[in-house]
């Protein structure tokens, strides 16, 4: 069975600061996917990661993923508090339905 | 661009009572996928339709039944409702199988038992 780990489940951190949010998964994938949720909405779809090695930036988020140690990261650079949401890591199975991870409840503050 | 639609976007049944729920993908997507969110958890994908044949089963309870209709649309049909059926129902579609398939994800269908 795949199993999909986030950590830290939650997160808060001051405004200007760097973090990373880490994602770990048990099986092999060649899709790995990042979403934004914010309370009582839809996901969505910040990056797609399909190779090893893959790295892609938007604005203040940058996402990486090594499939040899099934890891990805979503990396945030000088937070606002306009990234405030809920961040889930989610991996496609051999059938391509999405195992998510518990997710990451971010809180950037002043 | 067309996103996908769900209805009803907010549901209030009582236990024992039957839901549809009706997703319309975006135009051209032959997959549909159906997800379920209780409150403060991570989505739980329930199953899944690619033309019209269900394609990938998760946890979705007897209760529950689905299917893919001939113009791509999707019903989610829950019976003898429980309180614990309370959630967030997702529906995504994407086009076909391929490596880089996306799944877009609708706005969601808020069923609340009571």
């Amino acid at each position: 069975e795949l199993k999909v780990e986030q950590n830290p489940l939650f997160l808060s951190m001051q405004e200007g600061k760097n973090y990373t949010i880490y994602c770990n998964y048990s099986t092999t994938s060649d899709r790995l996917y990042w979403y934004r949720q914010d309370p009582g909405k839809s996901l969505e779809s910040l990056f797609v990661l399909l190779s090893n090695g893959a790295v892609k930036q938007e604005g203040r988020l940058m996402a990486s993923l090594d499939t040899k140690a099934r890891l990805s990261t979503l990396h945030i650079t000088a937070a606002v508090h306009d990234l405030s949401a809920t961040y889930f890591c989610a991996v496609a199975n051999s059938g391509y339905a999405l195992n998510f991870g518990k997710g990451t409840s971010l809180l950037v503050t002043p | 661009a067309a996103g996908v639609i769900q209805s009803p976007r907010h549901l209030i049944k009582e236990k024992r009572e039957t839901a549809t729920l009706k997703c319309y993908p975006i135009p051209r997507h032959d997959t549909v996928y159906w997800y379920q969110q209780g409150p403060g958890q991570d989505p739980q994908f329930l199953i899944s339709f690619y033309e019209k044949m269900q394609s990938d089963k998760g946890s979705i309870p007897d209760r529950f039944s689905a299917q893919q209709f001939s113009d791509y649309h999707s019903e989610l049909n829950m019976s003898s409702l429980e309180l614990g059926d309370s959630a967030l129902y997702f529906c995504a579609s994407s086009s076909g199988f391929r490596v880089n398939t996306e799944a877009f994800f609708g706005q969601g269908t808020r069923l609340t038992v009571v």
